[in-house]
């Protein structure tokens, strides 16, 4: 069955340091993997995608996801977090033409 | 990557009542999909949308509480039919380009059933 798995419900981090955001998913076929961010009361934004190429994608906001096939990950990183990226973060899977299964979500907070 | 105008953005409703909900999308996509976001909730997919076929529904879902119009390619609708306080969510629209670039999502219509 497809599932996604984001293992960290919450994270809190300093405003500057670094992030990283889990994702780990179980797919059977060659997967499309996507990070969106929900800011409160908004709609979904698409950070980044992969679907096929190098490994490491390069997002808006300064983030970027590092597809492992051999650890079916997709981590996603920001190098200095910003007060604005307090949000929360889902992780999903799918294929052309299929329905994308999510991850719960991680809300990460952003301390001063 | 096709832009999607999904309306009302949030309405508040009384129990037993409908509501409809609009996706307008500014391209041609083939495959048109409903979520619906339960509050404090990941994104659950109540069914897909086809064009000129009947909605394909994922368990869980039934037509008669979500039916879905998809009369072309740039347009649908989902309808909360007699609702109730247990419906109250966020119900957002996605979209599959024809390029396969991707899945959009409107930016949802917040519901509240009172």
């Amino acid at each position: 069955a497809q599932s996604v798995t984001q293992p960290d419900i919450h994270i809190t981090v300093s405003e500057g340091a670094s992030l990283e955001l889990r994702c780990n998913y179980s797919y059977g076929a060659t997967p499309y993997l996507f990070w969106y961010v929900q800011s409160p009361g908004q709609g979904l934004q698409l950070l980044l995608k992969y679907f096929s190429g190098d490994t490491l994608v390069q997002g808006i906001k300064g983030f970027e996801a590092e597809f492992k096939r051999s650890q079916s990950s997709f981590n996603l990183r920001k190098p200095s977090v910003h007060w604005s990226d307090a949000a929360e973060y889902f992780c999903a899977v799918g294929a052309y033409g299929n329905k994308l299964v999510f991850g719960a979500g991680t809300i990460l907070r952003v301390k001063s | 990557s096709a832009v999607i105008s999904q309306k009302p953005s949030r309405d508040i409703c009384q129990r037993g009542t409908s509501l409809t909900i609009q996706c307008q999308v500014d391209s041609q996509v083939t495959m048109m999909f409903w979520y619906r976001q339960q509050p404090g909730q990941s994104l659950t997919l109540i069914a897909t949308a086809n064009q000129g076929s009947e909605a394909t529904y994922e368990s869980g879902f039934v037509i008669d509480k979500f039916p879905i119009s998809r009369p072309n390619l740039t347009f649908s609708t989902l309808t909360v039919s007699n609702m109730s306080p247990e419906d109250s969510s966020i119900y957002l629209c996605s979209v599959e380009a024809l390029e396969g670039y991707g899945y959009t999502f409107g930016s949802g219509t917040r519901l509240t059933v009172v």
